[in-house]
């Protein structure tokens, strides 16, 4: 079975400054996939990036960058520049394999609030 | 609008009555997902459609859930004779045919309270 570890349960950030969210994860397959998405208070759950564990750069996507460390097991989350619309929670997602496709297993989440 | 749509948004039911949620997904999205959200807790598995089978069913998923995608196009979750415990965030998700990278979309929720 796969396993989601995120070990922050919340964090504090100051306006237009960076955080990272952790996340490992563990798994005995070759190929998977990591993806992080981010949950406001509405309850919609947004896609923020993708890293495949084949993929030797690690993820951008504008100011949300993976910081993937293969050995480590590890898939973290770096937002830069946070602006306050950024506070919400922020989970980490594992593809897992089903009988003929896949799913997403998640972390238990990081709720992050961004200070003015 | 044309992301994933789930009605109601918010439902209160008393214990033992029967609920139905709804979830129609992107149009040209032939995977659809249903996950629980209990509160502090990431979303778990629920059961899986492509098109409209139903081709996989979490543990989770007591002889009193069902669900159903009759066209392969909107999808209904019901729950009969409600607990307590069934209290929580149930996602719709779905995504396109293709690469597994593929991206799930969710629709907004549906939170159930149980009282």
């Amino acid at each position: 079975a796969q396993k989601i570890t995120q070990t922050q349960p919340g964090m504090f950030v100051q306006e237009k400054e960076a955080v990272t969210l952790d996340c490992t994860y563990d798994t005995s397959d070759q190929s998977y996939g990591l993806f992080w998405y981010k949950q406001p208070s509405s309850g919609e759950m947004i896609f923020l990036i993708y890293q495949g564990s084949y993929d030797e750069q690690n993820a951008t996507e504008g100011r949300y960058s993976l910081n993937f460390q293969k050995a480590r097991k590890s898939a973290n989350l770096v937002i830069s520049a946070s602006q306050l619309g950024d506070s919400a929670m922020y989970f980490c997602a594992m593809r897992e394999l089903l009988s003929n496709d896949y799913k997403l297993s998640f972390g238990a989440g990081t709720t992050v609030t961004v200070r003015a | 609008d044309t992301g994933v749509s789930q009605n109601p948004r918010h439902k209160i039911t008393k214990r033992g009555q029967n609920v139905t949620f709804r979830c129609d997904p992107i149009s040209e999205h032939n995977r659809l997902y249903w996950y629980r959200q209990t509160l502090g807790q990431g979303p778990e598995f629920l059961t899986y459609f492509q098109n409209e089978a139903q081709l996989e069913k979490s543990r989770l998923l007591s002889d009193r859930f069902s669900a159903e995608r009759p066209k392969g196009s909107f999808s209904t979750l019901e729950i009969q004779r409600t607990e307590q415990g069934d209290s929580a965030m149930y996602l719709c998700a779905s995504s396109a045919p293709g690469q597994a990278n593929t991206e799930a979309f969710f629709g907004q929720g549906t939170r159930l309270t149980v009282v």
